[in-house]
Parts: structure tokens; sequence; C-alpha cells
């Protein structure tokens, strides 16, 4: 069975830093593509950031390039999302997700981060 | 960037009847590749995402035949032959053709 089973949210000041983690199950991660999507609560779907299968190609929403990386490690089948000076708006649920027949395949359940002082 | 939008915003329905969610997307949704990537999602209260259609019309493995995708261009359609009661909950349409990938608004269906 796919598990994505996301963790490292909190609360965290703004401007402040914090690294969510993606911990993947029961399908070949180092073959698949993944996704950062974040969600306001009560709001709709944002995409954040897209990694290859390899690490090699990365891309970035506008309003998180320069402040936010995503990377992976194969060896662990684990996804990770830095986020650095982080602002009010980037409080969200976000959820990691596998690209397979096509894209967005598979969800996890989420992690809260919400930044505030 | 790719704007899509959804119509109705919220959708009344009554069980056992038909339903339909329209989505437009403001380009083209043909990759290079060749295929058109939009999909829909559902979400239910209090859960994660989970995708109904891929590609415009392929139904993802446990997805309710009652569900079916079609479109092409820039029209796409969300059908559900007979709605249930655990149909209930916010769908999204979501185009993954361009970067970055974009999604609706969300169409919220409740009895």
């Amino acid at each position: 069975e796919v598990q994505l089973v996301e963790s490292g949210g909190g609360l965290v000041q703004p401007g402040g830093s914090l690294r969510v983690s993606c911990a993947a199950f029961g399908f070949s991660f180092r073959r698949s593509w993944m996704d950062w999507v974040r969600q306001v609560p009560g709001k709709g779907l944002v995409w954040v950031s897209r990694i290859d299968d390899d690490g090699t190609r990365k891309f970035y929403a506008d309003s998180v390039k320069g402040r936010f990386t995503i990377s992976r490690d194969n060896a662990k089948d684990t996804l990770y999302l830095q986020m650095n000076s982080l602002r009010a708006e980037d409080t969200a649920v976000y959820y990691c997700t596998r690209d397979y027949s096509g894209h967005f395949g598979n969800w996890g359940q989420g992690t809260l981060v919400t930044v505030s002082s | 960037d790719v704007v899509m939008t959804q119509s109705p915003l919220s959708l009344p329905v009554t069980l056992g009847q038909p339903a339909s969610i329209s989505c437009r997307s403001t380009q083209g949704l043909v990759h290079s590749d060749g295929n058109t990537y939009l999909s829909w999602f559902q979400q239910k209260p209090g859960q994660s995402p989970r995708r109904l259609i891929y590609k415009i019309s392929n139904r993802d493995s446990g997805v309710p035949d009652r569900f079916s995708g079609s479109g092409s261009g820039t029209d796409f359609t969300l059908k559900i032959t007979r709605v249930e009661a655990e149909d209930v909950g916010v769908y999204y349409c979501m185009q993954s053709t361009h970067i970055p990938p974009t999604f609706g608004p969300g169409t919220t269906v409740d009895v």
C-alpha cells in the first residue's frame, strides 16, 4: 500500500525556518517525481514545488522561490521541504504528493505549519 | 500562469440524481508529449485530497464508475451519474501540463 507520511510541522515565528519531511512507503520512491502542495485551512490548493526522481531538476512557485528548497534522500525514501524566511502567508497544511499516471496521484495526510509571533 | 475556473462553486445535490461540474482553463492543456494533464480531485471534510480522474477521463483505482471525466481544449467536465451521500465534499480540477500546476477554486457539493 502506498503511504506518504509528512512530519515536522509546527509553530514558527515570522522570519524563522522549518524543515518538513515526507516518508514514502509502498512504491519505488527513487523512480517517482514528487511535489509539495499547500492549503490554507478552509481555502484552496496551491502547488509549491516539484522535484524529479534523482533530485537534479527542481521547480518552485514564484511565491516561495529563493526561500524554500525541495530535496530528497532516495536512500531513506524521504522528501524534504526546507522553508526559510517564513511569512504569515506561508501558514498552511503542507501535503506531499507522488506523481504517477500523470501528476499528484497519491497524497499524504499533511502537516500544519503556522507562522506567527 | 494558467487560470482554472470552475462552475458552479456551490452545487446542492439530491441523492440519486446526477451532478455535473464544469472546469475551464485560460490556455489549451495539450502537452508536447500529446497528453492532456487535466485531473479532478475530491476532498472530503477533514481529509486530504484524493485524485479521482487523470488525463481528462481516466479513473483512478478504486474510484466508483459513477464518476466520469470528459472534455478537450479548454473545457472539461466532471459528472456523477447518481450522487451518493459519501460524495459530499469539495471537488477541484487541476492542470499540470504547464508549470506551475494550477488548481481551480473548488466546487462544494452538498446535499
